[in-house]
């Protein structure tokens, strides 16, 4: 199994709302990221978790809020969002001790109204 | 800083072999990921190269100059599918812990 699911696949919600993102991979990986995409830009790394423990944040606003509930789990809680989060969430997974391929999931398009 | 830089848009005829290339300033290097994406689909992963050279894979191959911060991604024989943008992207350590970035990609076009 080489494969990293995401759900939903497509979530309109207003900036009012909580909503939340999930991942999930069954490939042992114990690292797993959370990326953002705009339209015709490339992936931005948000989070990095390693062995459940967030390593990095990239000044990440705290109306997104990620947690690893276990080692094959990933969610990004949403809420209070703005218009200008609306992108195609994309979250990927290696191995550690390789730290090198990512694994990429379908992603999320997210639509804020 | 990270300063990945590729060409924005390239077009290749079918049967015919492109070249993309990536040149990078990074602080710290372990290796560069070529990843290729359809419109509105995730990346895939193409390659990864660590060490000085070039590594074939099929009718994609990828080569790395550490010392000139320079790589390039080879197609042949392209194929309409190969309509894709193909990310740069550079690992270097970062806290103890690996960070890949991306580079804006190159938009390819494949006419027939």
């Amino acid at each position: 199994d080489t494969e990293v699911t995401q759900t939903p696949k497509h979530l309109v919600m207003g900036m009012t709302n909580k909503k939340s993102l999930k991942c999930e991979q069954h490939m042992g990986h114990r690292a797993m990221y959370w990326y953002k995409q705009k339209a015709k830009k490339p992936p931005e790394l948000m989070f990095v978790y390693s062995y459940e423990k967030l390593s990095i944040n990239e000044s990440v606003p705290s109306r997104f809020s990620p947690e690893c509930p276990n080692s094959s789990l990933l969610n990004l809680h949403l809420h209070a969002l703005q218009p200008e989060d609306s992108a195609l969430y994309l979250c990927a997974s290696s191995q550690e001790e390789e730290g090198r391929k990512q694994y990429f999931g379908p992603g999320t398009r997210l639509t804020v109204t | 800083g990270q300063n990945i830089d590729q060409p924005t848009e390239m077009t290749a005829t079918e049967g015919a072999i492109v070249q993309i290339n990536c040149t990078y300033q990074t602080s710290g290097f372990n290796g560069l990921f070529w990843y290729q994406q359809h419109a509105g689909e995730a990346p895939t992963f193409l390659s990864y190269n660590v060490l000085d050279g070039l590594e074939e894979k099929g009718r994609f191959s990828s080569f790395l100059s550490r010392s000139k911060g320079y790589s390039y991604l080879l197609l042949k024989e392209l194929q309409m599918k190969d309509s894709a943008s193909y990310l740069c992207a550079v690992s270097n350590p970062s806290g103890g812990y690996q960070k890949v970035t991306f580079g804006t990609g190159t938009k390819l076009q494949v006419i027939p």
